[in-house]
């Protein structure tokens, strides 16, 4: 079985924190991504990664980074937390043009 | 108008009813198409793939029309277990790596 872990389920950060998520899979997935899902609004792509070093912007970029520098691992990185972005953050990893699968997500909230 | 569009329900049906939610997505040139589920505050997770011929699993069939660009999602002598939220999803040819999310269509079986 395809395992996708996020390194937690619950975040409590405060407003200007720098905060690391990451994403771990087993099943050597050239492609990563990271979404966050909101009420009303779905998943939205944040940011996704198709191959080692190699990276690309969603639809909403703004106020996140990301990092990968091995197969396995992908980061998202909020470089200075803000209440809109408190949410949840589903990352997900795939063979090219096959279906995702998903980490258990990450409750964050800023305070 | 969005790329891919849902009707978010929530559809509610007895239990053993037939319940059908179609998904409209506006690139034509979109090539692969899955269905999801999700369990409130819990991860998506992959229903089924669907392909151009169609396809069946046990109570669930999934339809493509690429004429209308649509898919489809029929749910057959539906069970309390069911209920759930259903993302369609699509590839988007803009960039063969980017999945569009729809933002889900809630279902209730009640007893």
């Amino acid at each position: 079985d395809v395992k996708v872990t996020q390194s937690s389920r619950y975040l409590v950060k405060r407003t200007g924190e720098k905060v690391f998520l990451e994403c771990v899979q087993d099943m050597d997935h050239e492609n990563m991504f990271w979404y966050r899902q909101d009420p009303g609004l779905g998943l939205r792509l944040i940011y996704f990664s198709y191959d080692v070093k190699m990276k690309e912007k969603g639809d909403i970029p703004e106020g996140y980074s990301v990092s990968r520098e091995k197969k396995e691992r992908f980061s998202l990185i909020l470089e200075s937390a803000s209440t809109n972005q408190t949410s949840m953050y589903l990352c997900a990893s795939r063979k090219l043009n096959t279906e995702a699968f998903f980490g258990q997500g990450t409750r964050l909230t800023v305070v | 108008r969005k790329e891919v569009e849902q009707d978010p329900g929530p559809f509610n049906v007895p239990e053993g009813a037939t319940v059908a939610f179609n998904c409209t997505y506006s690139n034509s040139a979109s090539q692969s198409f899955f269905w999801y589920r999700q369990d409130c505050r819990k991860e998506p997770k992959l229903l089924m793939s669907v392909y151009s011929s169609g396809n069946e699993d046990g109570r669930f069939t999934a339809q493509l029309n690429r004429a209308s660009q649509y898919i489809s999602l029929l749910i057959r002598d539906s069970k309390l277990s069911d209920s759930a939220t259903y993302l369609c999803v699509v590839n988007s040819a803009r960039g063969t790596y980017k999945y569009i999310f729809g933002t889900g269509t809630r279902l209730k079986v009640l007893a």
